[in-house]
């Protein structure tokens, strides 16, 4: 099962930031959270993980609460062709692997 | 360079039939995951592979997947006797050696699996 919730649907306009919240209450102290996206008919597309540090990359900024319980995805300047299902992620271990485990995510419809 | 591929992008097959999907995975990447994404669902983990061991199959759905890495680069996900209920979007990935958790995974646009 996932162990992250987050919003079904928001909406942000177009040139605006766009803060895409995952709640991971559960995480364990070496999970690592990751953010996917997934545009209709492709494969889902990384964007940023973190473990404990804010991190940026070219895409976004990605901000972990001091507890590690939850954590926001920021787009500076969305664009239309940032409209996709974002997917928050905590990777799970045991089992042998070292899978993602997705959940629903968030549809972000950018707008003009 | 080169992302993850897979073939074919689409695939129809009438109940009863087998199926083989292929995964040519990025260069050098030792990690390989299949997913399954049903329509208006998330990816689903199916089975992982590290080099051509094939470590976790907690996801199969039954005995009718199978999958392999024989050489440990390309990778065929098999299934027998499909049914309507194995239609969905079939999604390979795969990731470096060496980082554990702390790499990404890449993946490939999947193959739509339709059974009539």
């Amino acid at each position: 099962d996932a162990k992250t919730t987050q919003p079904t649907s928001m909406d942000c306009a177009e040139g605006r930031a766009a803060n895409l919240p995952c709640n991971h209450s559960t995480i364990s102290g070496n999970e690592y959270v990751y953010w996917y996206r997934q545009i209709h008919s492709q494969g889902p597309q990384y964007i940023i993980h973190g473990l404990k540090n804010n991190e940026t990359n070219e895409m976004a900024s990605l901000i972990i609460t001091e507890d590690r319980k939850s954590s926001t995805l920021i787009l500076p300047h969305a664009t239309l062709r940032d409209t996709a299902v974002y997917y928050c992620i905590v990777r799970v271990g045991g089992g042998g692997s070292e899978k993602l485990v997705f959940g629903k995510g968030t549809k972000l419809t950018v707008n003009p | 360079g080169a992302g993850v591929s897979q073939s074919p992008r689409y695939k129809v097959a009438k109940r009863g039939q087998d199926v083989a999907l292929r995964c040519d995975p990025i260069s050098g990447h030792v990690s390989l995951f299949w997913y399954q994404q049903a329509l208006g669902q998330g990816p689903e983990f199916l089975t992982y592979f590290q080099n051509e061991a094939q470590l976790d199959k907690s996801g199969l759905p039954s005995d009718r997947f199978f999958a392999e890495r024989p050489e440990g680069s390309v990778s065929t996900l098999k299934i027998q006797r499909t049914q309507q209920e194995d239609s969905a979007v079939y999604l390979c990935a795969s990731a470096p050696p060496g980082t554990g958790y702390n790499s990404p995974l890449h993946f490939g646009n999947g193959t739509r699996l339709t059974v009539t």
